[in-house]
């Protein structure tokens, strides 16, 4: 089984430019979540996708960040303008849901942004 | 923040010591999960325990869970060089109908070889 796919590895950016990435979940699951790791911290949720639905997007910074999941599958986000506090790990997951049981929560190796 | 809380926040052993974290959450759960975390790496599942369970064991791994005291420890018995790593622990719940996983703020494990 494939894992989550995600790109690109690494990006570095000024602050103000516009960056995205992308995630391509593990066939079949239906729910996909963006995380921002922050050095030294745990993962915090910024936008939980059920198929191509939003169920949580409590703490996405909605002046500058967006993320679509088009045909509830692939999905990308994107940050515009970038801040020097948004340099963070962005972690892409994603799980199956079965008798309202979570499956197979599982990470991509995420994409290191530094914003300069 | 609705973040739980790992304790210790870093902890260094020797190879072969066994090795305790802590974790506290504020709300109740449907399940608890474990995350191994490599320098610079995704995060890698590393056991759940159901909310109905108090214990549970996976190779070296073993966790406890208390529902009482909304706390959970994962200890990792015969420690080696290759378990250094950040561990987080990470708990799920259904506030409206859809499960929602929210991490910690992690344990640094060393293990000096």
């Amino acid at each position: 089984e494939a894992g989550v796919a995600q790109s690109p590895r690494y990006k570095i950016i000024e602050k103000r430019q516009s960056v995205a990435f992308w995630c391509n979940p593990i066939s079949g699951h239906a729910t996909l979540y963006w995380y921002q790791q922050i050095l030294g911290q745990g993962p915090k949720l910024l936008i939980q996708f059920q198929n191509n639905g939003v169920v949580d997007d409590s703490q996405l910074p909605k002046d500058r960040f967006s993320a679509e999941r088009l045909k509830g599958v692939d999905s990308t986000l994107k940050i515009q303008p970038a801040k020097l506090e948004d340099s963070a790990v962005y972690l892409c997951a994603s799980s199956s849901i079965r008798d309202g049981l979570t499956y197979g929560y599982t990470f991509g190796s995420g994409t290191r942004l530094t914003v300069v | 923040s609705q973040q739980g809380e790992e304790d210790p926040q870093a902890l260094s052993i020797q190879e072969g010591e066994n090795a305790t974290m802590n974790c506290s959450y504020k709300t109740s759960i449907n399940n608890l999960q474990w995350y191994r975390q490599n320098s610079g790496r995704g995060l890698v599942h590393q056991i759940l325990i159901r909310s109905n369970e108090r214990e549970k064991h996976s190779g070296r791994l073993r966790v406890t869970l208390d529902t009482s005291k909304k706390s959970s420890s994962l200890l990792i018995t015969a420690s080696r060089a290759a378990d250094t790593a950040s561990y987080f622990c990470a708990h799920t719940r259904h506030p409206g109908g859809y499960q929602k996983v929210t991490f910690g703020i992690g344990t640094k494990l060393q293990v000096i070889p």
